[in-house]
Order: C-alpha cells, then sequence, then structure tokens
C-alpha cells in the first residue's frame, strides 16, 4: 500500500515569513494530493489540492509543487499570519473514490 | 450547501461496550469515508460506503462496522471497545464518479474509553 512521510512535524515561523512542508509518497499510481488544515478542536479542512498531470498549482498565499519523478510533494505559505497556526496533512489519493493515506502532520505556529 | 456533520460531539464509554457514531454528508455527495484519527497522528481510513455497501476497507477488524442508508447518512458502529480505540473518529463527504477525488471532512467525534 502507499506510505506518506511529512517533514518537519513542527515548524516554527515569523509572522510574515514563510513555511515549507514537504511529503513524500511511495505508490506511483497516485494521483491526487491534497492538503489540510486542522485547527485544535476541528476537523481537517482541504486548502488546496494537485492532481498528477500539474506541477504546481497557487491560491493565493498557498502554493503546492509537485514533483512525480521524485515522488514528492511540498506546501508553501508565504506571508504567514498567526491565523495560519494549525497542524497541516498532506495525503496521497490513487483513484476517485478510494482512500486516503495520510502523512503524520505539521505542527505549525506563527509567531507575532 | 450544508457541510458534513458529524453526532455526539464527544462521549465516554467502557470498555467492553458498544457505539455508534453518526455522520450526514454533505449536500449533494453520495460516499462517506470514515477515518480513526489518534491523538498526534494523521487520519487512518476505516472504510467507505458508496451506494449503501462499503466499497473498500482499511486495517481494522470487524468489529468496526458500518451502514450507509439512502440519503447517503452514515454509521458507524464499534464493538466490544477497547481502550486503544479512544480517537476522534472523522468522517469524511466526497462525490464519486466523474473522476472526482476531493474528501470533506465533519469535526469528528471525540471517543474516550476507560
Amino acid at each position: 500500500g502507499e506510505n506518506v512521510e511529512q517533514h518537519p512535524s513542527t515548524l516554527s515561523v515569523q509572522e510574515g515569513d514563510s513555511a515549507v512542508i514537504k511529503c513524500t509518497y511511495s505508490d506511483s499510481a497516485s494521483n491526487y494530493f491534497p492538503w489540510y488544515k486542522q485547527e485544535l478542536g476541528k476537523g481537517p479542512q482541504l486548502i488546496i489540492d494537485i492532481r498528477s498531470n500539474v506541477g504546481e498549482k497557487k491560491d493565493q498565499r498557498i502554493a503546492v509543487t509537485l514533483n512525480k519523478t521524485a515522488k514528492h510533494f511540498s506546501l508553501h505559505i508565504t506571508e504567514t499570519q498567526p491565523e495560519d497556526s494549525a497542524v497541516y496533512f498532506c495525503a496521497a489519493n490513487e483513484r476517485a473514490g478510494n482512500q486516503f493515506y495520510f502523512g503524520t502532520g505539521t505542527s505549525l505556529t506563527v509567531i507575532p | 450547501e450544508t457541510g458534513v456533520t458529524q453526532s455526539p460531539t464527544h462521549l465516554i464509554k467502557t470498555r467492553g461496550q458498544q457505539v455508534t457514531l453518526r455522520c450526514s454528508s454533505q449536500s449533494g455527495h453520495n460516499t462517506v469515508s470514515w477515518y480513526q484519527q489518534a491523538l498526534g497522528q494523521g487520519p487512518q481510513f476505516i472504510f467507505q460506503y458508496y451506494r449503501e455497501e462499503e466499497n473498500g476497507r482499511g486495517n481494522f477488524p470487524p468489529r468496526f462496522s458500518g451502514l450507509q442508508f439512502p440519503n447517503y447518512s452514515s454509521e458507524l458502529n464499534v464493538n466490544a471497545l477497547e481502550l486503544d480505540d479512544s480517537a476522534l473518529y472523522l468522517c469524511a463527504s466526497s462525490l464519486s464518479g466523474r473522476g472526482r477525488n476531493e474528501q470533506f471532512f465533519g469535526p469528528g467525534t471525540r471517543l474516550t474509553v476507560l
């Protein structure tokens, strides 16, 4: 089955700086890679996703890059704000309707 | 558009008891997936329901079972509760077919087994 690894497990940045979270996956058949933000006491919220036919996707301050050859993808948050503080999870999915495999999460703290 | 809802929010049970958790999928979605999230971990896939039938299962024992109803809502049942079953149980709804992958999560049910 698929194995998703995520680094770092914790990340602290100053407000306004950028944050980068990296994930690797093992199954070359995976073709959909979402990122979720989970705040304390809440369920994961989908913030951005990318499919294997695209190398990069951007949505305002958030971007995701995918390297299919190396089997890794990354989340980039620019101009970080205190409200970006949360746990972020990456995931991989082989086909629509199939299960998601999640990373172990990155706890991001943005220091005002 | 109504989001994914789950009930109850919190639940405390004792070892050996049985529990039923409920999920209402997002409007227009026909598939429900259940995940278990232990403290400090990523969600782990339990199973998925599509058209009222199990459509994939993770590495969980048979005492974890589920149902999906004609209105696409779903239940997760856990029998013979063990201490390690203490976790946040998440329901995610999606629209299967047409190559759509996106899953949207509910707020979860926090289960504590004493």
